[in-house]
């Protein structure tokens, strides 16, 4: 029954360093989406995208970029990984009648 | 979206009913009232919505009250694997490329045995 699956639980890595999240989902959605969650800040959107080639920035993109090239994943990329970007990364997807966003299990990302 | 606020944590009693409110005074005429939980370590979880009717699925019950201007969210009857933060969101529904969520700190809520 997994809908959204997101490459790694868990994952450390060094500042500097380029790193990809990916995210899958089985529901044929068109609109995908990352977020960042941290205490305190609660939940914040990264970047979205609501079709196959297209994306838009969300609240907080500086330091990351996406890829969707295919419509079933979502792939984030932090092009130079810092401290500040350690976090857990939940992506999301929702189709028609967009009401239920379903979510990945989420990767918590440590960078050193 | 309008405002939400919840209380910062609750504790219910396994197999009693766990009421958690949400206050959105500030909530326009074409917003719903959207609930989702999480789990320690797990992603976000879609429960259940309503624009002014009760609500009732096999999850929970969401009580609106009149003015709209606050809500209840009842798991009838609560159980261990039931605690979570529970966040309580107002938006407009059926968006498309624009239904981000935006999820504020929520009420976590303790089931203790």
């Amino acid at each position: 029954d997994v809908k959204v699956t997101q490459s790694s639980r868990y994952l450390v890595k060094r500042t500097g360093e380029k790193v990809f999240l990916e995210c899958v989902q089985d529901m044929d959605h068109e609109n995908m989406f990352w977020y960042r969650q941290d205490p305190g800040l609660g939940l914040r959107l990264i970047y979205f995208s609501y079709d196959v080639k297209m994306k838009e920035k969300g609240d907080i993109p500086e330091g990351y970029s996406v890829s969707r090239e295919k419509k079933e994943r979502f792939s984030l990329i932090l092009e130079s990984a810092s401290t500040n970007q350690t976090s857990m990364y939940l992506c999301a997807s929702v189709g028609p009648p967009y009401n239920e966003q379903f979510f990945g299990p989420g990767t918590r990302l440590t960078v050193l | 979206d309008a405002k939400t606020t919840q209380p910062t944590s609750m504790d219910c009693a396994e197999g009693r009913a766990a009421n958690l409110p949400c206050n959105h005074s500030t909530i326009s005429g074409n917003e719903y009232v959207y609930w989702y939980r999480q789990i320690h370590s797990q992603g976000p979880q879609y429960i259940i919505h309503g624009l002014k009717n009760n609500e009732t699925n096999e999850m929970a019950s969401l009580i609106i009250t009149e003015d709209r201007k606050s809500s209840t969210l009842i798991l009838p009857h609560a159980t261990l694997r039931d605690t979570a933060v529970y966040y309580c969101i107002v938006r407009v529904a059926g968006e498309t490329s624009g239904s981000r969520l935006t999820f504020g700190e929520g009420t976590q809520l303790t089931v203790n045995p």
